[in-house]
């Protein structure tokens, strides 16, 4: 089955500083990457998401890149702001779209 | 618009007790996930239901997990006889329809087994 790795587990950033956040995938059929925020106590709600055939998202101050060649995909935060302090999971699906295989989680620490 | 509901937020139980985790989907979502989130742990699949149908439920434990989503009422992820190792986060996440990925979750429901 599908493996998802992700990179940093934890993340210490300045505020206004860029995050990044890396994740690998196993399973060449996946083709549906998106990126979940969660804060404490509550759910993951969905902040981004790219398909295989595209190459790079953006939304505001956050990015989304994909390299299906090399099974990896990338969330780029850029001048952050303490309220981006959260856990942020990425995870990979193929064409069922729900079955959604995620990474362990980075924690993001955004420090004024 | 109200969100994904599940209820309770916090449940404790004995071993060997029922657990039963309730989801109202986001209103005009007829698609039903649950899914099982382990401490420092990403989300892992359980089952996906539509009304009076479970669709795929590949990820759910052969024993003692079942869950349902009844023509009237939520879904309800039941687990039976509760061991240590059930103690996690529960979500639930609805769509509006299935195959575009994009999951709404719930706030969730934490079990802790005693």
């Amino acid at each position: 089955g599908e493996n998802v790795e992700q990179h940093p587990s934890t993340l210490s950033v300045q505020e206004g500083d860029s995050a990044v956040i890396k994740c690998t995938y196993s399973d060449s059929a996946s083709n549906y990457f998106p990126w979940y925020k969660q804060e404490l106590g509550k759910g993951p709600q969905l902040i981004i998401d790219i398909r295989s055939n595209v190459g790079e998202k953006k939304d505001q101050r956050i990015a989304v890149t994909l390299n299906k060649t090399a099974k990896h995909f990338s969330l780029h935060i850029t001048e952050t702001q303490p309220e981006d302090s959260a856990v942020y999971f990425c995870a990979a699906s193929t064409n069922s779209g729900y079955a959604l295989n995620f990474g362990k989680g980075t924690s993001l620490l955004v420090t004024p | 618009n109200a969100g994904v509901m599940q209820n309770p937020r916090h449940l404790v139980r004995r071993r060997g007790q029922e657990a039963r985790l309730r989801c109202s989907p986001m209103k005009g979502h007829s698609h039903v996930y649950w899914y099982r989130q382990l401490p420092e742990e990403g989300l892992k699949f359980m089952v996906y239901l539509q009304k009076e149908n479970i669709i795929d439920e590949s990820g759910m434990p052969k024993e003692r997990f079942s869950a349902e989503f009844p023509k009237e009422g939520p879904s309800i992820l039941r687990i039976q006889q509760v061991v240590r190792g059930d103690s996690a986060a529960y979500f639930c996440a609805s769509s509006k329809t299935s195959g575009t990925g994009e999951l709404f979750f719930g706030e969730g429901s934490r079990l802790t087994v005693l």
